[in-house]
């Protein structure tokens, strides 16, 4: 049984460019969520997709943007990096309908912005 | 605002002891309690979960004690083992917030030997 798999694992940007990170859920899994990690910090919720559509976002600028696809799969966009965009980018996924909303997470991609 | 305050922020324990995480939650409608283990260079993984409607759950050597009138919970992982060492996050998420799972800020645990 796959679990959720993210690409690209490492990411070197420059500041004001634009990135693009990937993630398949889990088998059997509709809702993908983002998560940032910044070093030595617990995760902090980006947005999640479910449908196709963003159903809920935290506190993250229009910067971040994202999609997900008929497969269930989904993009994280970072436009205009800043220094502090630097992080540890999480996917997870899990069942819309499930009642115990477990996530599952991916191994991440470390993205640096220098 | 930090809706899920975790402490302590380190731990090192002896082998073959017990080590405990407290957290505390401010949101009232917060109705699952996982908690997540992180290991360097990996995503987290979930370990054990409560609901609110139950005091203690206890899987193998982790145990979650839940008091819901002190908007409190902790995990404490018996017999610990220096493979325990790791980061630990207690988090929380309700039914109305379309599963968004708020973290606490970590505790890192070392296990020596």
């Amino acid at each position: 049984d796959a679990g959720v798999t993210q690409s690209p694992t490492h990411l070197i940007k420059t500041r004001g460019q634009q990135v693009t990170l990937r993630c398949s859920p889990k088998s059997g899994h509709d809702t993908v969520s983002w998560y940032q990690q910044a070093l030595g910090q617990g995760p902090q919720f980006i947005f999640q997709y479910y449908e196709e559509e963003e159903r809920q976002r935290g506190n993250f600028p229009d910067r971040f943007s994202g999609h997900q696809f008929p497969n269930y799969s989904s993009e994280l966009n970072v436009n205009a990096l800043l220094l502090g965009d630097s992080a540890l980018y999480l996917c997870a996924s899990s069942l819309a309908t499930g009642r115990t909303y477990e996530q599952y997470f991916g191994p991440g991609t470390r993205l640096t912005v220098t | 605002q930090q809706q899920v305050k975790q402490s302590p922020q380190s731990l090192i324990v002896q082998k073959g002891g017990i080590s405990i995480i407290n957290c505390a939650y401010e949101n009232t409608a917060f109705d699952y309690f996982p908690w997540y283990q992180q290991f360097p260079g990996k995503g987290p993984a979930l370990l054990i979960a409560i609901r609110p409607d139950v005091s203690e759950k206890k899987e193998g050597r982790f145990t979650i004690s839940f008091n819901k009138s002190a908007k409190q919970f902790s995990l404490h992982i018996m017999d610990s083992q220096p493979g325990d060492s790791a980061t630990y996050f207690c988090a929380a998420s309700h039914s109305g917030g379309y599963q968004k799972v708020t973290f606490g800020t970590g505790t890192k645990l070392q296990v020596i030997p």
